[in-house]
């Protein structure tokens, strides 16, 4: 167990809907990092947060967005979706994440599926 | 754009052997590189990271070996066990100081007892 807790394990949807992933770090990590993994793609970086900031981008797309909130959870919004958006999503967190090591604790992830 | 490859998708061993799982990076510009393990049905797991500045590292029974003449990474696994089961990927990070890494497809290690 990682100690990274994500909701809800599994999650099915109709295209052009929205969801909402949810993660909660490792007690005292201040980064948390969402993943996409899908059989295409393979393993993606989307966006780090770092105590509350976005911290850096990767390839995510514009109807997806984030946030991080006070208490360090973290959120992924998914609107519009899209056969293709069919996916794991991961949620990692780390102490630091502003530079040195990236050591991250990975969460179980979240299967979408969009029918 | 620029990518990271993995040479072998699948490896096989035997219980006690070495493996070598090895990885081509193509961005020159790449400092930090990362190596993950992801057993089936569970999150990926950080295994060892190296930075450009090193040309080895060591964890418990691991080393990843960095090559930038010719971009090439290598993670050894001594000993290997039932449990190293998994597939591993690499990743790399470009210079700058933001984490904005870029996976390799991934090698499945497959360790028969």
């Amino acid at each position: 167990d990682s100690g990274v807790t994500q909701t809800p394990k599994h999650l099915i949807t109709a295209t052009g809907q929205r969801v909402t992933l949810r993660c909660s770090p490792r007690s005292g990590d201040l980064s948390v990092y969402w993943y996409q993994q899908s059989l295409d793609q393979g393993l993606q970086f989307l966006i780090q947060y770092y105590n509350g900031e976005e911290r850096a981008k990767g390839n995510i797309l514009e109807r997806f967005s984030a946030q991080q909130f006070p208490d360090l959870h973290s959120e992924l919004n998914l609107s519009s979706l899209e056969l293709g958006d069919s996916a794991l999503y991961f949620c990692a967190s780390s102490v630091s994440g502003t530079s040195g090591s990236y050591e991250q604790y990975f969460g179980p992830g979240t299967r979408l599926t969009v029918t | 754009g620029e990518s990271v490859g993995l040479h072998l998708p699948t490896l096989s061993v035997q219980e006690g052997d070495n493996s070598i799982i090895n990885c081509a990076y193509s961005n020159s510009a790449s400092d930090y590189f990362i190596w993950y393990k992801q057993e089936s049905g569970k999150g990926p797991q950080f295994i060892i990271d190296i930075r450009s500045n090193m040309d080895k590292r060591q964890g418990q029974r691991v080393t990843v070996l960095l090559n930038k003449t010719v971009k090439h990474l290598s993670l050894q696994i001594a000993a290997t066990q039932p449990g190293d089961s998994a597939v591993y990927f690499c990743a790399e990070n470009l210079s700058g100081g933001s984490y904005i890494p870029t996976f390799g497809r991934g090698t499945s290690l497959i360790v028969h007892p």
